[in-house]
């Protein structure tokens, strides 16, 4: 069964710094994708950025970026310039690609609170 | 172009009571999946349905089921309502939801409280 872990349950970042929130995962598929979700204290989960594995360059979204190392099976998602409305939750997330019914889902990691300071 | 419309957003039951969720996806989206979220577990995936038919379960006793409609809408049912179900249920819809990138957009959830 995959997993997905996120080993850092809070982070603090100064406004306009850069922080890098880490995830790590298991699985035995060669194909998969990976997510990161943010979930402010509205509960609404959104779409930061995303990455196909078998693509080898990093994702990039504005000032969202990540690091996919897949030898050692790690995503990590930096943000950078943070903003005050960068903090929520952030949620590591991971699908396989291949049809068939473990595809349909998304396996989240626990997730990390990240606090912006002003 | 509206995004995923769960209601009610805030439901108060009791124990034992059953209650029913539902979940209006992005016009275009035949995939529905449901998930319930809580301090303790995280996110946990419940099931997800494709085109009326459900494609996947996960591991949450027979209480819990769901349906999707020919428009796609989707219900969820909780019956025998238990303490431990108290948490927040989201919705996500996507336009497949197979391989293919297709990312899921959530819901802002349902907030269920059993007392």
């Amino acid at each position: 069964a995959q997993t997905v872990t996120q080993s850092q349950p809070e982070m603090s970042v100064q406004e306009a710094e850069t922080v890098t929130l880490s995830c790590t995962y298991d699985t035995s598929e060669s194909d998969y994708y990976l997510f990161w979700y943010k979930q402010p204290p509205s509960r609404q989960m959104i779409l930061v950025i995303r990455q196909e594995a078998y693509k080898q360059q990093n994702a990039t979204e504005n000032r969202f970026s990540v690091n996919f190392q897949k030898a050692a099976k790690s995503f990590s998602l930096k943000i950078s310039d943070s903003q005050l409305g960068d903090a929520a939750m952030y949620f590591c997330a991971y699908r396989p690609a291949n049809s068939g019914g473990s595809n349909y889902k998304l396996t989240f990691g626990k997730g990390t609170l990240l606090t912006v300071n002003p | 172009k509206a995004g995923v419309t769960q209601t009610p957003r805030y439901l108060i039951k009791t124990r034992g009571q059953q209650v029913t969720l539902s979940c209006s996806p992005i016009s275009g989206h035949r995939s529905v999946s449901w998930y319930q979220q809580t301090p303790g577990q995280g996110l946990q995936f419940l099931f997800e349905y494709f085109s009326e038919t459900q494609r996947n379960k996960g591991n949450f006793p027979g209480r819990f089921s769901g349906r999707q409609f020919s428009n796609s809408r989707s219900e969820m049912n909780v019956s025998t309502l238990e303490l431990g179900d108290s948490a927040l249920y989201l919705c996500a819809s996507s336009r497949f939801g197979a391989g293919g990138g297709t990312e899921a957009f959530f819901g802002q959830g349902t907030r269920l409280t059993v007392v």
